[in-house]
């Protein structure tokens, strides 16, 4: 079965440090993952997805399949960056189609 | 960019009663949508996949009596929660995914919908 693991619920740094949100899953073949995040009052968006190996916000995440991980890193968080992040996964044998949802990582920058 | 629209943005009815939810796509066709369902500080769970034109394809454990699906247009799907309860009550969000042969084939999510049931 797939699952995403998300062990921090909270995450609360200064401005200016260093942030990494861990993400771990679980699956045999070579999933999609990616990184949702949500601001307050807000809807959920794609942050970042592996497969672009974009900078986005500053954030950057990369694949490691040989540890199973997905951690999102910024080297210099930002109080805009306060936001629930969600790490997800589709896989190949849903097309590519459904999201596997951690239970998230709420980000607190404080000034 | 893409938007998905949800109506109602909350809504408030009595045991017993059915509830319809609709999701938009505004400006892209969508012929896949998804379903899911938010606890209080929890995550996004899948219920059920949305295809134009036919049946929905419901996760394990979800009723599909009892969360009814429609995706009459490559625009619209919409959740009909029948006879809600209050066990019912929850945060109820949609995404649909661009299927355009030049779209991304991201999802877009909706803003949610706050189901309360008393």
């Amino acid at each position: 079965a797939q699952r995403v693991t998300q062990p921090e619920k909270l995450l609360s740094v200064f401005k200016g440090a260093p942030v990494e949100l861990k993400c771990n899953y679980s699956y045999s073949g070579s999933p999609e993952l990616f990184w949702y995040v949500q601001y307050s009052r807000q809807r959920l968006q794609l942050l970042l997805r592996h497969i672009s190996r974009e900078s986005i916000k500053g954030f950057t995440a990369d694949l490691n399949k040989g540890e199973t991980s997905f951690h999102l890193k910024k080297p210099f968080a930002q109080e805009e960056d306060s936001a629930m992040y969600y790490c997800a996964l589709s896989a190949p044998n849903t097309g590519f189609q459904k999201l596997v949802f951690g239970t998230g990582t709420r980000l607190l920058v404080s000034p | 960019g893409a938007v998905v629209s949800q109506h109602p943005s909350w809504v408030i009815c009595k045991s017993g009663t059915s509830v319809k939810i609709e999701c938009r796509s505004l400006d892209f066709q969508a012929t896949t949508m998804f379903w899911y369902r938010q606890f209080p500080k929890q995550s996004l769970m899948l219920m059920a996949t949305s295809n134009e034109g036919s049946k929905a394809t419901y996760e394990q454990g979800v009723e599909k009596d009892k969360f009814l699906i429609n995706h009459a247009s490559l625009t619209l799907s919409t959740l009909t929660v029948t006879s809600a309860h209050p066990e019912d009550s929850s945060f109820y969000i949609c995404s649909a995914r661009d299927s355009a042969p030049s779209g991304s084939y991201e999802q877009y999510f909706g803003p949610g919908t706050r189901l309360t049931v008393t």
